[in-house]
């Protein structure tokens, strides 16, 4: 079956720090992978995607480039900020270009600090 | 945005009680919602994909009779967890996609922590 596996946290950096968070994944066929975060008391938002191999998802300077060969879409920022302390997940969906029954990771605890 | 709003975001109820959480999609039509449900530091799990005026559609090993799902209009899905237990305690979400669109990305309610006591 189809799962995603997520470096495990909690990670914990200081401002300005780079930050890379984990991700491989099993599925077959062309599955669409995904970066959700949430942020504290608050639901889960679409913070990147990547349809197809070799495809490079950013928003608000996070990075992650899906990479078929290592089955891979590690999040990255080159310059972390207090706001970016949340919870980063990152999912699978089995249907190329649809978010449809998606499957997740178990979450990274990431908290930056002034 | 698309907003997603999940009502109670938090309730605590005795054990053999019945507890609704409510799923709406404010600002647009959803004909497909589904309901995860996360454990401590673990992955969200499906549990079931609810279809606006059918059945819902639960994953193996989710109990039908223990989460009732109903999705009775385009912007509203209801998860009941009847006779709940304390096992049932978790933090639920329930997730909505545009109407008519089966690609592009789903949104998120804020999620609802049930606690049984």
């Amino acid at each position: 079956g189809n799962s995603v596996t997520q470096m495990e946290g909690p990670v914990t950096l200081s401002e300005e720090a780079f930050l890379t968070i984990n991700c491989t994944y099993t599925a077959t066929g062309y599955p669409s992978l995904f970066w959700y975060v949430q942020y504290p008391g608050e639901g889960l938002q679409l913070l990147l995607k990547a349809t197809k191999a070799d495809d490079k998802g950013s928003n608000k300077g996070f990075e992650a480039t899906y990479r078929k060969e290592t089955t891979s879409f590690h999040l990255e920022k080159g310059s972390v900020q207090v706001s970016d302390s949340a919870v980063y997940f990152c999912a699978l969906s089995p249907y190329s270009g649809s978010a449809r029954q998606l499957t997740f990771g178990s979450g990274t605890q990431l908290t930056v600090l002034p | 945005g698309a907003v997603v709003s999940q009502h109670p975001s938090r309730v605590i109820c005795k054990s053999g009680t019945s507890v609704k959480i409510e799923c709406r999609s404010l600002d647009f039509q959803a004909t497909t919602m589904f309901w995860y449900r996360q454990f401590p530091k673990q992955s969200l799990m499906l549990m079931a994909t609810s279809n606006e005026g059918s059945k819902a559609t639960y994953e193996q090993g989710v109990e039908k009779d223990k989460f009732l799902i109903n999705h009775a209009s385009l912007t509203l899905s209801t998860l009941t967890v009847t006779s709940a237990h304390p096992e049932d305690s978790s933090f639920y979400i329930c997730s909505a996609r545009y109407r008519d669109r089966l690609t592009g990305e789903l949104f998120f309610g804020e999620g609802s922590r049930l606690t049984v006591l």
